[in-house]
Parts: C-alpha cells; structure tokens; sequence
C-alpha cells in the first residue's frame, strides 16, 4: 500500500513565521499535491508537482510556495504565515485509485 | 472553470436509514469520477467511476455516474454509526498539464445517530 506521510499533525505558528510542511510518499509516484481543506469550501489546489523540481500552481497559489528537491518529497511553503491560513493542509500523492493522501497537518496561526 | 457542486452539504440521519449524497459537475476533458470517505484524517478512497450507467458496490455503499446529464449519485443502505463523517466527490481532468489533477466539491457531512 502506498504511504504518504506528512510531518506534523498539529502546528502553530505565529503571524509573519515561515512554515515548512513536509510530505514524503514511498511508492515513486511522479504526481504529488497539496490542498487546504476548510469547511464548506471542500479541497482547494494550492500547488502541484508532476516531476522533480517542477511545479504549476493551482486554484489558491497566493501565499504559499512548494519545493520538490527529491522525487519522495515534497514541501509546502508560507513565506510568511497568516491567519488566514490557518486550515487543515492534506498532501496527496497520485495512484491509480486517483489519490493516496496524507494524514493532514491541522495548522495555526495566531 | 472546472466545478464541483454536492449536496446536500450535510446531514443528519437515524441508524437504519438509506442516504443518498448527489455531486454534479462542469469540467473539461473529463476522465473520472472518485468519492472518498473522510473520518478524523485523511480522505480514503471508495469509488472510482468512467463509465455511465454502471452501478458500482461495495457492501452498503453504491454509487453511480450519468455523464450526459454530469452528475453521480453516491447511496448508503441501513446507515450505522460508523458511517458518519465527510463524503467527498472528486473529478479528474485528463490531458496536458491538467493530467491526473483532481477537482472536490465542498463535501458532505454526514451524521448517523443511533
């Protein structure tokens, strides 16, 4: 079974910190994604990745930025973290069942 | 704009009951349609769907696709307590750089009381 784990399940930072989330997958899936999931908004495409230091941003790119170094891993970004984006973030990697995600990070920003 | 719209966005039933969650959509090149279960974490996966008019089961759960009219419906029989959480729709887009990228809909949240 694939595994994709993301680093952390709770956070909470302070306005203006940079944030790292991390996200591992172990099956050497070329697609990974990161979403933020808010009530009654369901999941919104902040980036993705098809390949070794490639991205393309998606639906709500602002704020954020995504590194993809290795292949295995790939790392959300807020530059400079607000309290509108506190939100649950869900890392997903490609299978052929669509998506295997991540636990989720439930992050804070106060 | 791809979009996915479910309803309703949540409910409330009684152990035993029969559920269904609706989810259409607007997208381009569609390829497929996935619904996931969502509890405490992470989203898991129960139905894929390409082909219209074919139900697809899993124990109390089905789950159907009319790609004429764009819409799946997602059925749940003698609902239990462990059926409550959040029902996800999802559509994937093939082609360029759009291939394998996955739309949601807002969700639905379900509550099964006993």
């Amino acid at each position: 079974d694939v595994k994709v784990t993301q680093s952390s399940r709770y956070l909470v930072k302070r306005t203006g910190e940079k944030v790292f989330l991390e996200c591992v997958q172990d099956m050497d899936h070329e697609n990974m994604f990161w979403y933020r999931q808010d009530p009654g908004l369901g999941l919104r495409l902040i980036y993705f990745s098809y390949d070794v230091k490639m991205k393309e941003k998606g639906d709500i790119p602002e704020g954020y930025s995504v590194s993809r170094e290795k292949k295995e891993r790939f790392s959300l970004i807020l530059e400079s973290a607000s309290t509108n984006q506190t939100s649950m973030y869900l890392c997903a990697s490609e299978s052929p069942r669509g998506y295997t995600f991540g636990s989720g990070t439930r992050l804070t920003v106060v | 704009e791809d979009k996915v719209v479910q309803s309703p966005l949540s409910l409330v039933v009684h152990e035993g009951d029969t559920v269904t969650l609706n989810c259409s959509y607007e997208v381009t090149n569609f390829r497929s349609l996935l619904w996931y279960k969502q509890e405490k974490k992470a989203p898991t996966f129960l139905f894929m769907l390409t082909s219209s008019g074919i139900e697809k089961k899993s124990g109390r759960l089905s789950s159907i696709l009319d790609k004429k009219e764009l819409f799946s419906i997602l059925n749940i029989t003698a609902t239990q307590t462990g059926d409550s959480a959040i029902y996800l729709c999802a559509v994937e887009v093939a082609g360029g750089t759009s291939y394998g990228k996955l739309t949601f809909g807002q969700g639905t949240i379900l509550t099964v009381h006993p």
